[in-house]
């Protein structure tokens, strides 16, 4: 399988705390994306970064990507309890076009 | 209002019948592609297509069928064939080459 993969698997912290995802990939990518999904919902796009770029920011996330390692990782700082959710990685397979996703992380966020 | 739209939201059926699932989009993406999610898990590829009358397998095809007729269309076939068809499934669509992807709400299959 190309599938990714994420760590943690699950994640619980308090609102007001920063939480970090991590996401490694198997192939040459384009770019890699971080998704947002609601529990039974669709997945909704939060972030991309292409395969030139090192770090990028939107409002509370920040994502770096280093390809040499073919890893990722998205932090959500000053999380809120409307942060729950599953959160996914990305990739554009460079050869295929196809996009693969990760494995998740179950994000908690207390009040 | 432009967006990507999956149908029925649950869908029951008894096992040994094929199923359809419909996935339409007014974004004029070319691209489009079928996922299925198991409880706690993550997205797996089943198929997907980048242009008209042409699709490819993804990583877990068996079982499955697709067609590609029209650049708004791509449903998706459960046949009898799929061991455990029982899963939410996901489409999506893109613009070839950008990456970003928007999903449908998903449908919810059941076979019992």
């Amino acid at each position: 399988s190309q599938q990714g993969e994420e760590d943690p698997q699950a994640l619980s912290i308090q609102e007001g705390e920063n939480a970090t995802m991590n996401c490694s990939y198997k192939t040459s990518i384009n770019n890699l994306q971080w998704y947002r999904q609601n529990s039974g919902r669709g997945l909704v796009h939060l972030i991309l970064i292409r395969s030139n770029e090192r770090e990028k920011h939107s409002g509370r996330l920040r994502v770096t990507l280093d390809t040499s390692k073919k890893s990722s990782s998205l932090l959500i700082t000053a999380s809120r309890a409307a942060d729950t959710a599953s959160y996914f990685c990305a990739t554009d397979d460079e050869d295929t076009d196809k996009l693969i996703f990760g494995t998740g992380t179950r994000l908690q966020v207390f009040p | 209002d432009g967006g990507i739209t999956q149908s029925p939201k649950y869908l029951f059926r008894k096992e040994g019948q094929n199923v359809t699932l419909s996935c339409e989009q007014n974004l004029n993406h070319d691209a489009m592609y079928w996922y299925r999610q198991d409880p706690g898990q993550g997205l797996r590829l089943i198929y997907y297509s980048q242009i008209v009358n042409d699709f490819q397998k993804g990583d877990i095809a068996e079982g499955y069928s697709v067609s590609r007729e029209k650049k708004e269309s791509f449903p998706l076939t459960v046949t009898s064939a799929q061991k455990n068809p029982t899963a939410f499934y996901l489409c999506a669509s893109s613009i070839v080459g950008t990456g970003k992807a928007f999903f449908g709400q998903g449908t919810r299959l059941t076979v019992v």
